[in-house]
């Protein structure tokens, strides 16, 4: 079964905190997002990956084939990184993007 | 480049009505990918479309339906609507291109979505 799974499912954090999220897939994937949704509904790609590492900014994605797991890392973490982060996986048995259910993250100064 | 734009923004309806909604790609993008997103079931894939063609579609059942325009301008239709697709109605346009280029595969640009509530 095509599964994925997000961890945690919320997340709170004090202003310059590393931040780490996790997702975790069922079989093997073509490609693997990290997308940000803003109160009010609006996605932001932040990551498209199908292996090794991708940084941008404070945000850094990883992904490991052999684990089927990928993580989203935010350094110095700041108030306006509060959102929710959705991992979603394209999985080589099927055309279609799988969404996990996302991580409510928010930080506080 | 102006991004994607949904039309409307915002839509109350009632049981057993049909609506249209409209979305706008980024200017030269030529696939356009539909999205619901409830409280329930997250966010689930609707269909894409590339070059007026259908090419994908996820498991709604028939009453759900798009099509595409010679402009890549796209619209999904609703028809007697049900309390349950009550939902926020999420567009993405990328740069796939038509050899197997689907368009998870492609970074994906979204609007802001069609609040649609069905009373």
């Amino acid at each position: 079964k095509n599964e994925v799974e997000q961890s945690p499912q919320n997340l709170t954090a004090q202003e310059g905190e590393f931040i780490t999220i996790n997702c975790s897939y069922s079989v093997g994937i073509s490609a693997l997002h990290w997308l940000q949704q803003h109160p009010g509904g609006g996605i932001v790609s932040l990551f498209m990956l199908s292996s090794g590492k991708k940084k941008h900014g404070r945000l850094i994605a990883t992904i490991n084939i052999q684990e089927k797991h990928s993580s989203l890392h935010i350094t110095a973490s700041h108030p306006r990184d509060s959102a929710v982060y959705i991992c979603a996986v394209i999985f080589y048995n099927t055309d279609k993007l799988i969404f996990g259910t996302g991580t409510r993250l928010q930080v506080f100064p | 480049k102006a991004g994607v734009t949904q039309t409307p923004r915002y839509l109350i309806k009632t049981r057993g009505q049909q609506v249209t909604l409209s979305c706008s790609p980024i200017s030269g993008h030529r696939s356009v990918s539909w999205y619901q997103q409830t409280p329930g079931q997250g966010l689930q894939f609707l269909f894409e479309y590339f070059s007026e063609t259908q090419r994908n579609k996820g498991n709604f059942p028939g009453r759900f339906s798009g099509r595409q325009f010679s402009n890549s301008r796209s619209e999904m239709n609703v028809s007697t609507l049900e309390l349950g697709d009550s939902a926020l109605y999420l567009c993405a346009s990328s740069s796939a291109s038509g050899t197997g280029g689907l368009a998870g595969l492609n970074e994906q640009f979204f609007g802001p979505g069609t609040r649609l509530t069905v009373l």
